[in-house]
């Protein structure tokens, strides 16, 4: 079945680094892929997301970049701050109308 | 203010005794969603909804029934509870289906025993 995998499942950078999640999807139909933000005890928030007809989208310190030949998008977090610490899930639709999440990755940003 | 509400927010409970997971939008979205999170396995969607009386499977529909009788409220109902459906489940919504982005709830923590 469709899946999406992502990666690394725990970050830690010093503040002020730069940090990277991967994430690979199987469904070639996707076509929408947000990012969630989720803060401890807190709901998901999005924060960015990219569409299949782009290739890359910024806002701020945050962008996401999409390979769709490859079937994999990556955010990007320049200038890490304390507060960016959470857990971060990226997610594809599918051609069946359903989201896949990705496990999570766990970014600590270390003062 | 534009939000997704969930009720109750906590509930412990035994196994086999049914319950309901209320879940209500006021942003007028067509799409709706149940979601359950568990450590290591991220969101996985259990049932969704393009529309009134339309509803379909995700990933994890095994012992879950929903209901969309109305646009606003769609809720989550476990006949007969397990220990292993004991999970933080999540309700959201989005304007236009798939391809756009889904507001959450607060979360519903479930623990059944």
């Amino acid at each position: 079945g469709e899946n999406v995998e992502q990666h690394p499942s725990t970050l830690s950078v010093q503040e002020g680094d730069s940090a990277v999640i991967k994430c690979t999807y199987s469904d070639s139909a996707s076509n929408y892929f947000p990012w969630y933000k989720q803060e401890l005890g807190k709901r998901p928030q999005l924060i960015i997301d990219i569409r299949s007809n782009v290739g890359e989208k910024k806002d701020q310190r945050i962008a996401v970049t999409l390979n769709k030949t490859a079937k994999h998008f990556s955010l990007h977090i320049t200038e890490t701050q304390p507060e960016d610490s959470a857990v971060y899930f990226c997610a594809a639709n599918t051609g069946g109308f359903k989201t896949i999440f990705g496990a999570g990755t766990r970014l600590f940003v270390k003062a | 203010e534009a939000q997704v509400t969930q009720n109750p927010r906590y509930l412990i409970t035994v196994t086999g005794k049914k319950l309901t997971v209320t879940c209500s939008q006021n942003m007028n979205h067509e799409y709706m969603s149940w979601y359950r999170q568990d450590p290591g396995l991220g969101l996985r969607q259990i049932y969704y909804s393009m529309n009134v009386e339309v509803t379909d499977k995700g990933d994890v529909p095994e012992g879950y029934k929903v209901s969309r009788k109305e646009k606003r409220n769609f809720p989550l109902i476990l006949e007969s509870p397990s220990p292993n459906q004991t999970s933080l489940y999540f309700c959201a919504s989005s304007i236009g289906g798939i391809n756009q982005p889904q507001h959450f709830g607060d979360g519903t923590r479930l623990s059944i025993l």
